[in-house]
């Protein structure tokens, strides 16, 4: 089974910060790399899929990367507002018939 | 509103009973996913089904069961309730059977208290 880690676990940056957290999976036989935005008291809404190591996706001010070959993606937020709150969920699939396995995600608290 | 129906929201119920929690997909998509949310935990697989076929089975003790209807709804069965099956169950569904490219729509989620 596949053992997918988010750091930090929360975060409390000031309103207009840029911040970003880590997506760690493992990297053999990868296939591809979910992330989603989950606002309390809302379902989870996704974001980025991505496949190919080097992927680079933007949403926005929100944007990812991927490493296939070490096993990491990075969730970037620029001038984080109020309204970025919201506990961020990366996922990962690896080949074969497997589900997306979650991480824990990461907390994050925009202060204004 | 994602497009995935989720009921009920919210369920309050006793050790040693049984529930039914519902989940309409998307409309168009033919794959549901029945994801467990507990405390301090991530999303739980438990579930797929495609097409009313069983896809893939996760970590899904004994007491739960679920189905996909000719309609593509799902049902996911909880019996003999224990205070750690205290979760947020969320319904996903997407429109083809394998979760690589293609993303999951969730649900509002059915948050069930075992007392």
């Amino acid at each position: 089974i596949l053992n997918v880690e988010q750091s930090p676990q929360s975060l409390h940056v000031q309103e207009g910060d840029s911040t970003n957290f880590t997506c760690s999976f493992p990297s053999s036989n990868f296939y591809a790399l979910h992330w989603y935005r989950w606002e309390t008291a809302k379902s989870p809404e996704a974001l980025f899929v991505m496949t190919l190591n080097g992927d680079e996706k933007k949403k926005g001010r929100i944007s990812a990367t991927l490493n296939t070959k070490e096993g990491y993606s990075y969730l970037y937020i620029k001038g984080s507002q109020p309204e970025d709150s919201a506990t961020y969920l990366c996922a990962s699939l690896n080949s074969g018939n497997t589900p997306l396995v979650f991480g824990k995600g990461t907390r994050l608290s925009v202060i204004a | 509103d994602s497009g995935v129906t989720q009921t009920p929201k919210h369920l309050i119920t006793a050790t040693g009973q049984r529930v039914t929690l519902r989940c309409s997909p998307r409309s168009g998509d033919l794959s549901v996913y029945w994801y467990q949310q507990s405390l301090d935990q991530g999303l739980q697989f438990l579930i797929q089904y495609y097409n009313g076929e069983e896809r893939a089975k996760g970590n899904i003790l004994e007491r739960f069961s679920a189905q996909q209807f000719p309609d593509l709804h799902s049902e996911l069965n909880l019996s003999s309730l224990e205070l750690g099956d205290s979760a947020l169950y969320f319904c996903a569904s997407s429109v083809f059977p394998d979760s690589g490219a293609n993303v999951l729509t969730f649900g509002a989620g059915s948050r069930l208290t075992v007392l």
